[in-house]
């Protein structure tokens, strides 16, 4: 199975504090996706980072990517209660970019 | 964006009834859908890639029987659960990308909550 991991499988802190999430997956890609899901919701895109690039940002978002280590990085800046949410990881397979396979998730609390 | 609507958001039904579910992609065509099943405080499962005008694919130890998929069109595809069962409450999501876009994301359905009592 292609199916990541991630770790922590939640992380609570206090707003304004950053949030580290990590996702490691087993086989070649095309591309690394992280997304957001609330509680009982579909999940929201929040960044592409291709198998080319290393690093990413976009707002508080900050992404990374190690291939030869098969493992990503999302970093949260700032973080506000609001950012409570399930975050996953997906990757696509090398020959099959339309398929997705989503890491275990990191349930984040952010307290007021 | 692209819009990916599904329905029914949840839907509750007896034990041996079959549901219908529907994923629409709004403003885009979609060759391609996939559905996803997520138990509680779970990752989401992979179920099977939904192909317009062909079979469905099915990813391992997924009952094509039980999970009737259709896709007669670039905006549609339907999940079917067929003779429901307690065990196949769960929730269930689609998701479609634009055709040929690898640097985009997917775009998913708000998810449909199943419930057999």
């Amino acid at each position: 199975s292609q199916q990541g991991e991630e770790d922590p499988q939640a992380l609570s802190i206090q707003e304004g504090e950053n949030a580290t999430m990590n996702c490691s997956y087993k086989t070649s890609i095309n591309n690394l996706q992280w997304y957001r899901q609330n509680s009982g919701r579909g999940l929201v895109h929040l960044i592409l980072i291709r198998s080319n690039e290393r690093e990413k940002h976009s707002g508080r978002l900050r992404v990374t990517l190690d291939t030869s280590k098969k493992s990503s990085s999302l970093l949260i800046t700032a973080s506000r209660a609001a950012d409570t949410a399930s975050y996953f990881c997906a990757t696509d397979a090398l020959y099959n970019f339309n398929k997705f396979y989503f890491g275990s998730g990191t349930k984040l609390n952010v307290k007021p | 964006g692209a819009v990916v609507s599904q329905h029914p958001s949840w839907v509750i039904c007896k034990s041996g009834t079959s549901v219908k579910i529907e994923c629409r992609s709004l403003d885009f065509q979609a060759t391609t859908m996939f559905w996803y099943r997520q138990f509680p405080k779970q990752s989401l499962m992979l179920m099977a890639t939904s192909n317009e005008g062909s079979k469905a694919t099915y990813e391992q130890g997924v009952e094509k029987d039980k999970f009737l998929i259709n896709h007669a069109s670039l905006t549609l595809s339907t999940l079917t659960v067929t003779s429901a069962h307690p065990e196949d409450s769960s929730f269930y999501i689609c998701s479609a990308r634009v055709l040929r876009d690898r640097g985009t994301g997917a775009f998913f359905g708000q998810g449909t909550r199943l419930t057999v009592v």
